[in-house]
């Protein structure tokens, strides 16, 4: 079984630029998550889909992040413009079921932004 | 407010010593915790899990305590190998949150000296 997808795996821009990833869950992984992580810091919840709808985004900066499952399948998420302190690594998990104990997320490698 | 959390951030153990590690939370509404084992450059991995159910979870060489009373719970690895070092984090998803939701303390970095 092929793990959670995610491109790039480095990026390294300046404030104020845009910057796009990329996650390809499990397939048949209904639930996608994207986290933020910063250095010496647990994963942060951003944004959860639930097939290509949104649970949960309340910790999402809304004014400077987005994030989209069109097909209830991939996932990007974008941050526009971007400032120092979005430097971090940015994780895409993916859940299978919904009953408590398939709570297991599976985490992609992630991708560690680095804005300068 | 942090909801998930691991006070100790580094731990370094002799090769086939027990390795302990510990996570305290607060929200009682929680009730599914989840043990998560991360090496650098990869994303974390699931370790082990415990329902407030039980107090106690084994897998191998990878034992889970709960103390709901106390809110804690704690890791255990006997015997500790090399191999074993990575950083910890501890989760805690509860019955009140959406569907799957974990909280996750800032880890603890294990290092298993040979």
């Amino acid at each position: 079984e092929a793990g959670v997808a995610q491109s790039p795996r480095y990026k390294i821009i300046e404030k104020r630029q845009s910057v796009a990833f990329w996650c390809n869950p499990i397939s048949g992984h209904a639930t996608l998550y994207w986290y933020q992580q910063i250095l010496g810091q647990g994963p942060k919840l951003l944004i959860q889909f639930q097939n290509n709808g949104v649970v949960d985004d309340s910790q999402l900066p809304k004014d400077r992040f987005s994030a989209e499952r069109l097909k209830g399948v991939d996932s990007t998420l974008k941050i526009q413009p971007a400032k120092l302190e979005d430097s971090a690594v940015y994780l895409c998990a993916s859940r299978h079921g919904q009953a408590r104990t398939q709570d297991t997320q599976y985490f992609g490698p992630g991708t560690r932004l680095t804005v300068l | 407010d942090q909801q998930v959390k691991q006070n100790s951030p580094s731990l370094s153990v002799q090769e086939g010593r027990i390795s302990i590690l510990n996570c305290d939370y607060t929200n009682s509404m929680f009730d599914y915790f989840l043990w998560y084992k991360k090496y650098p450059a990869e994303g974390p991995t699931f370790l082990i899990s415990i329902s407030s159910i039980k107090d106690k979870n084994e897998d191998g060489r990878f034992t889970v305590f709960l103390n709901k009373s106390a809110k804690h719970l704690s890791l255990h690895i006997v015997p500790s190998q090399p191999g074993d070092s990575a950083v910890y984090f501890c989760a805690a998803s509860g019955y009140n949150t959406n569907a799957g939701k974990s909280t996750f303390g800032d880890g603890t970095t294990l290092t298993v000296k040979p």
